[in-house]
């Protein structure tokens, strides 16, 4: 199994602020990697694919980047309707099934 | 448009076996790189892939559930199924079925997901 490691765990920032989440792979998926945001109650939503594909419809201050073991997703100025916990998820054919990192909760400060 | 409904009991014992079903639209496993798979959210475990069936037949299980997983699908009928057995409390949550994007096989679309209770 190919393990997901995702930090913070949790992070507060402030309305328009840059805020950065990390994953890290516990071994090479190359760019096969996604990032899912999921509020309360709700299904989650594909954001990113393919390490840094904005998914049709995301608004454009979310970017992704990364190869390898280590991943970025950025938030560039933090709206309201951003706070949720995100998830991200590898899926190199190398692994019997994708896994996930166990999530960042993002709130207001 | 691609749309995936899970269906099946709400509430399950202890020792049971649970089967749920994923009933979808807008593709067909008799297209090649079609693929369905199964995720669920625990309280413990946040998300985690169970399994994933391809239009060829091929399935990939999650190692800690290979045991007690099955897939099978019904062409037919757009239909994939997904067998727990044995459950315990600790797999209480909400399962979701999930269609795998063609273009890498991201998880491109969600269903809406099912709660299950094992009590």
């Amino acid at each position: 199994d190919i393990q997901m490691t995702q930090s913070p765990s949790t992070l507060s920032a402030s309305l328009g602020d840059r805020v950065s989440i990390t994953c890290r792979a516990s071994q090479n998926i190359h760019g096969w990697l996604a990032w899912f945001q999921q509020k309360p109650g709700k299904v989650p939503r594909l954001l990113i694919y393919a390490a840094s594909t904005l998914e049709n419809g995301v608004p454009s201050r979310f970017s992704g980047s990364g190869s390898g073991t280590e991943f970025t997703l950025t938030i560039s100025g933090l709206q309201p309707d951003d706070i949720a916990t995100y998830y991200c998820q590898q899926y190199t054919s190398n692994s019997p099934i994708f896994t996930f990192g166990q999530g960042t909760k993002l709130d207001i400060k | 448009q691609i749309t995936l409904q899970e269906s099946g009991p709400a509430l399950v014992r202890p020792t049971q076996t649970l089967t749920l079903t994923c009933t979808f639209s807008g593709f067909s496993f008799t297209t090649e790189t079609v693929a369905v798979g199964w995720v669920r959210q625990t309280p413990g475990k946040a998300l985690e892939g169970l399994a994933v069936m391809f239009w060829n037949a091929d399935r990939r299980y999650s190692p800690p559930f290979r045991d007690r997983v099955t897939i099978t699908r019904d062409i037919s009928s757009n239909q994939v199924f997904l067998t727990l057995t044995n459950v315990d409390s600790v797999d209480t949550g909400t399962y979701y079925c999930v269609y795998l994007d063609s273009s890498d096989y991201h998880v491109g679309r969600w269903g809406q997901g099912i709660l299950v209770s094992v009590s």
